[in-house]
């Protein structure tokens, strides 16, 4: 496989559910990062990991909690999601903290019921 | 305010025309960058600019960076069905980039 994977492509949870989103990249980029993608609205990074350390956190609930435990692996754990937590969830990576651009996941499309 | 204001927001042409898409900011940018998404698909990476007044040519898509770096915008010259898509411009401000809210582009046959 090459460029970044992203599973599974289509998730629907339940409030009280627990479930991980799931990214993988294989270009050996140092940077990996989770965005929000909501209908009508911009692109809200969520986290930003450089080298495997957290660099930034943009005030993202607690309810979501990335994990990235190497360069090529990043995950998002969901817990007691809300309905308004529905929306596209894209996973990027880059190298050296996006000089040169992102490399984007399919997404994966989230429906919390 | 890391503000980027796409427009317009939906554009539906016919095969075969012009069409130019626009985005611009309040403020300055130290460089721009241009995504094109088709359904299902995340944001694909078409062209960075960096340079003050810059055009860049990707086939037939043309970029151009605005000489104050405030706005830049995408001409498109014989659209084809292919390029239909949402097209988002991102602007870096130290290591994020924000993005636009995106122009939704359908080119009928």
């Amino acid at each position: 496989e090459t460029g970044v994977t992203q599973t599974p492509r289509h998730l629907v949870m339940g409030m009280t559910n627990k479930k991980s989103l799931k990214c993988e990249q294989h270009l050996g980029h140092n940077a990996m990062y989770w965005y929000k993608q909501s209908a009508k609205k911009p692109l809200e990074l969520m986290f930003v990991y450089s080298l495997e350390e957290r660099v930034e956190n943009n005030s993202v609930p607690s309810r979501f909690s990335p994990e990235c435990p190497n360069s090529s692996h990043l995950f998002l754990h969901l817990h007691t999601l809300q309905p308004e937590d529905s929306a596209l969830y894209l996973c990027a990576s880059s190298q050296d903290l996006a000089v040169y651009g992102y490399t984007f996941g399919s997404g994966t499309r989230l429906t919390v019921v | 305010t890391q503000l980027l204001e796409q427009s317009p927001q939906f554009l539906s042409i016919q095969e075969g025309e012009n069409l130019t898409v626009y985005c611009n900011s309040s403020s300055v940018f130290s460089s721009l960058q241009w995504y094109r998404q088709e359904p299902g698909e995340g944001p694909v990476l078409l062209v960075t600019v960096v340079t003050g007044g810059e055009v860049k040519k990707l086939k037939r898509l043309t970029f151009q960076f605005g000489d104050a770096r405030k706005d830049s915008s995408l001409h498109i010259t014989a659209a084809q069905t292919g390029d239909t898509g949402l097209y988002l411009c991102a602007r870096k401000t130290g290591n994020q980039f924000y993005f636009g809210t995106g122009t939704s582009l359908t080119v009928i046959p």
